[in-house]
Order: structure tokens, then C-alpha cells, then sequence
């Protein structure tokens, strides 16, 4: 089975400063992919950004990049450039053997303060 | 041009009732699914459907039953509506083999489930 870790209930940033959020997994898959959504609190949920398991460079969508370390089993999300916007809940997820079956951590609300 | 819709958004009942809930993708996937999210925020998956073929059933009690008329469309039925059933639910569609070994799922906005 597989199990996402997130150690961090709440994180605190300022506007325009970088913040990272983390996120430990645990898998006996050897192939498998990582996800990131957030959850703003209008209670969508949006897909930012994946990483595959064999995928030798970080992810990157914008703002948005996945700080992947297979050896340690993380997978932490770094938001540059923080914006009032990306006050949300943030969820890890990975997938692995079972196709589809996506498991989530629980998640860790961020407040981007002016 | 909403991508995952879901109807209704809210729904508030009394302990007893049936009750469904309809999902539409308009993406073009082949795969949806049916995620509950409790009062903690906690997110797991409950059934998913591959072209109206029922792929994944979680541990669910069997008063949650999915449909799926065709592949843009995931309904889940409801029988006998207990108190901790109220939690949000989630449709989301996702297309395998899509060029991606695992590809993103896309959500629905959710449906708040209140039983009284």
C-alpha cells in the first residue's frame, strides 16, 4: 500500500517570498507518479503539477516546482514567488501499481500574507 | 465549458433518504471516479469506472452504488442516508494511456453532502 506523508498542518508565507511544502511517501512500487493539488476555499480541486518516478529532472509548471528526491522519498512542492492566490490547501498525492488509484496525504493549509 | 460538472452542489437530507448524485466530463476521458472528503479534509477514493466497466471498488458500504450510462457520465446512488455520510464528494475523469505513465485526474467542484 501507500502511504503520503505531509508533516505540515498549517505554513505561514509573505507575498512574493518562496515557500516550500512537504511531502514524504512510502512504496514498495518501483515505478510510480507523484501529484500535487490544491484546494482553494471555494473546495475545488486543482491539478499543479506531476512527477514521474523514472523522470531524472524536476518538475516545473510556472510558479510551481517539484522538488523530487527519490533516495529520500520526498516529493516537496516549492511555490516561488507567493502570491495572496495561492492561500489554499495543498495536497500530495501519488499513484502506483494500481492505475488510478490515487492516494493523498492530509494536506497542508498555506496563508500568503501581504 | 466546464470540464468535470457536478449536480447538485449541495444537498441536504434527513438519515433514511435515497439520494444521487450525477457526474458529467466533457474532456473526452475514458476513465471517472468517485472520492470522498471527510470533515478533516481527508481524501480517498471510493469507485472508478473504465469505459462503464467498474475498475476500482473500495471498502464502501454497498448502500453507495455507482452507474456509469456511458463514459462522460458517473452517477452515485445513495440508499438509506446515514449521519456519516456527510462529507463532500468528488467526481473527477482522467484519460489513461493518455501518454503519461500515470496521468492527472481533474476534478469536479465537489457535492456537500449534509444528512440531518
Amino acid at each position: 500500500a501507500q502511504k503520503i506523508t505531509q508533516t505540515q498542518p498549517g505554513m505561514f508565507v509573505q507575498e512574493k517570498e518562496a515557500v516550500t511544502l512537504d511531502c514524504t511517501y512510502d512504496t514498495s512500487d518501483q515505478s510510480y507518479g507523484l501529484f500535487w493539488y490544491k484546494q482553494p476555499s471555494s473546495g475545488e480541486m486543482i491539478f499543479l503539477i506531476y512527477q514521474g518516478s523514472y523522470d531524472e529532472q524536476n518538475a516545473t509548471e510556472g510558479r510551481y516546482s517539484l522538488n523530487f528526491q527519490k533516495a529520500r522519498k520526498s516529493a516537496n512542492l516549492v511555490i516561488s514567488a507567493s502570491q495572496l492566490g495561492d492561500s489554499a490547501m495543498y495536497f500530495c498525492a501519488m499513484m502506483g501499481s494500481t492505475l488510478g488509484r490515487l492516494y493523498f496525504g492530509r494536506g497542508t493549509q498555506l496563508t500568503v500574507w501581504p | 465549458d466546464t470540464a468535470v460538472s457536478q449536480t447538485p452542489k449541495y444537498l441536504v437530507t434527513q438519515m433514511g433518504n435515497d439520494k444521487s448524485i450525477k457526474c458529467e466530463q466533457n474532456l473526452g476521458h475514458d476513465t471517472m471516479y468517485w472520492y470522498k472528503q471527510d470533515s478533516k479534509k481527508f481524501l480517498k477514493i471510493m469507485f472508478s469506472y473504465n469505459n462503464k466497466e467498474l475498475i476500482i471498488n473500495e471498502t464502501v458500504p454497498n448502500r453507495f452504488s455507482p452507474k456509469s450510462p456511458d463514459k462522460a457520465h458517473l452517477n452515485l446512488h445513495i440508499n438509506s442516508l446515514e449521519l456519516g455520510d456527510s462529507a463532500v464528494y468528488f467526481c473527477a475523469s482522467s484519460q489513461e494511456g493518455g501518454g503519461l505513465p500515470y496521468e492527472a485526474q481533474y476534478f469536479g467542484p465537489g457535492t456537500r453532502l449534509l444528512v440531518l
